[in-house]
């Protein structure tokens, strides 16, 4: 059964600090990881798709990395307004995701 | 603005009432899922649909109906509702194909149900 685990459940950070998310996975053939960023009350929005060891995706402040075993989400220098839940999923056949229970980030300024 | 639809947004019912919660897509995507959110738990799959007419099981498809009769429309029913299900509620579509994974499937905004 896939199962995908997410740590730390919840991360504060001061703005300017960068830290990084975990997201671990157990799937037999990986077709495709995916991060979302979702806010309060709104629905999951699109990161990233990862699709195989050692590939990086970037976009403003995230970084995103992937292994064989896990993937990694690089915060650097947040803002607040990247205060957010993120969301790991991965998809093994393609129909469907799979997520994680998601980090909770909070950024203080 | 093209995307997902969810109506209704908020809904509270009463134990044993039914309900159906309706999604609807213009963006041509063959695939429709619709996920529950709990908190602690993440998102979890009830039923999927690969195409017109199709509609296939998720992770948690017990006391859940759905039917896609046209394309665009997801619907997911609740024949008699149970304070377990309870929750927020979340449609999503993605098009066929590597586009689909390269771009992400697509979320609308939810529809938080409250059984009682």
């Amino acid at each position: 059964e896939d199962q995908v685990t997410q740590s730390p459940e919840a991360l504060r950070l001061q703005e300017g600090e960068s830290s990084s998310l975990n997201c671990s996975y157990t799937v037999s053939g990986l077709r495709g990881l995916f991060w979302y960023r979702q806010d309060p009350g709104k629905g999951p929005e699109f990161l990233f798709t990862l699709y195989s060891a050692g590939e990086e995706k970037e976009k403003e402040r995230l970084k995103a990395t992937l292994t064989k075993k896990e993937s990694f989400l690089h915060i650097t220098a947040p803002k607040p307004e990247d205060s957010a839940t993120y969301l790991c999923a991965v998809t093994e056949y393609g129909n469907k995701l799979v997520f994680g229970a998601g980090t909770i980030l909070r950024v203080k300024s | 603005n093209a995307g997902v639809t969810q109506t209704p947004k908020f809904r509270v019912l009463k134990t044993g009432q039914s309900m159906t919660l309706l999604c609807a897509q213009d963006m041509n995507h063959e695939y429709m899922y619709w996920y529950r959110q709990d908190p602690g738990m993440g998102l979890r799959l009830i039923h999927y649909s690969v195409g017109e007419g199709t509609t296939a099981k998720g992770e948690v498809p017990d006391g859940y109906n759905v039917s896609r009769l046209k394309k665009q429309n997801f619907l997911l029913g609740l024949e008699s509702a149970a304070p377990s299900q309870t929750s927020v509620y979340f449609c999503a579509s993605r098009p066929t194909g590597q586009f689909g994974f390269n771009y992400g499937y697509t979320f609308g905004s939810g529809t938080r149900l409250t059984v009682v």
